[in-house]
């Protein structure tokens, strides 16, 4: 089946930077984009970005602009996500999840995001 | 970028009663391209609504989505206990972003 699993829990320190990666398996890896979204505690559902699994085109979100580097690999299918100049308020837990494009009968398209990884929380802490 | 706000942040509705939840974009959704997601605690994400106002596969028609530009609506008609969770928008239309979220509790 369709699956994302993610790397462990992260403790860092202010300013250190953290690598998640999200490994794919059930489907082919480069024939969809990854998204990362984010969830602080106590707050909301936040997009942090994408990258087209295919040509490594990545697109973020500007509020992490400068600070985000999305990559992949499709020799293991697995997603990465970078994200350096820690602060505490990025203590979160970070999801991958598989972008499809569903064409329904009745014309045009749009984005489910489907599956979601079991999440990473990164805790920034000095 | 375009933000969503949705409101209120929380509803308090009885089980067997309607709801209705708000979200504003900051600038009008080419398409309707807006999305509505359950989430509940230590589950993913499921998507509800598409393109404004379509149910995606599985979601039962006392779901019903509206609106239009920048002002949108989820409706919850006779809410069963399973239906208690929190609700974000999502707009695809110009790069993508969530709502901050409506909790909906049990009155």
């Amino acid at each position: 089946q369709v699956q994302l699993v993610q790397s462990g829990a992260e403790v860092k320190k202010p300013g250190a930077s953290v690598k998640v990666s999200c490994k794919a398996s059930g489907y082919p890896f480069s024939g969809y984009s990854m998204h990362w979204v984010r969830q602080a505690p106590g707050h909301g559902l936040e997009w942090v970005g994408r990258i087209k699994a295919d040509s490594g085109d990545a697109e973020y979100a500007e509020s992490f602009q400068g600070r985000v580097t999305m990559t992949g690999d499709t020799s293991i299918s697995t997603a990465y996500l970078e994200l350096s100049g820690l602060r505490p308020d990025d203590t979160a837990v970070y999801y991958c999840v598989r972008e499809v494009v569903v064409f329904p009968a009745a014309g045009g398209s749009y984005p489910w995001f489907y599956p979601w990884g079991q999440g990473t929380l990164v805790t920034v802490s000095s | 970028e375009i933000v969503l706000t949705q409101s209120p942040g929380t509803l308090s509705v009885s089980p067997g009663e309607r709801a209705t939840l708000s979200c504003r974009a900051s600038q009008s959704l080419s398409g309707n391209s807006l999305a509505w997601y359950q989430h509940k605690p230590g589950q993913a994400p499921r998507l509800l609504i598409y393109g404004a106002s379509s149910r995606a596969t599985a979601t039962p028609d006392r779901f019903s989505g509206s609106g239009s530009g920048t002002d949108f609506t989820l409706s919850i008609s006779r809410l069963e206990p399973e239906d208690f969770a929190v609700y974000y928008c999502q707009q695809y239309g110009s790069s993508y972003s969530f709502g901050q979220g409506t909790k909906l509790e049990i009155k």
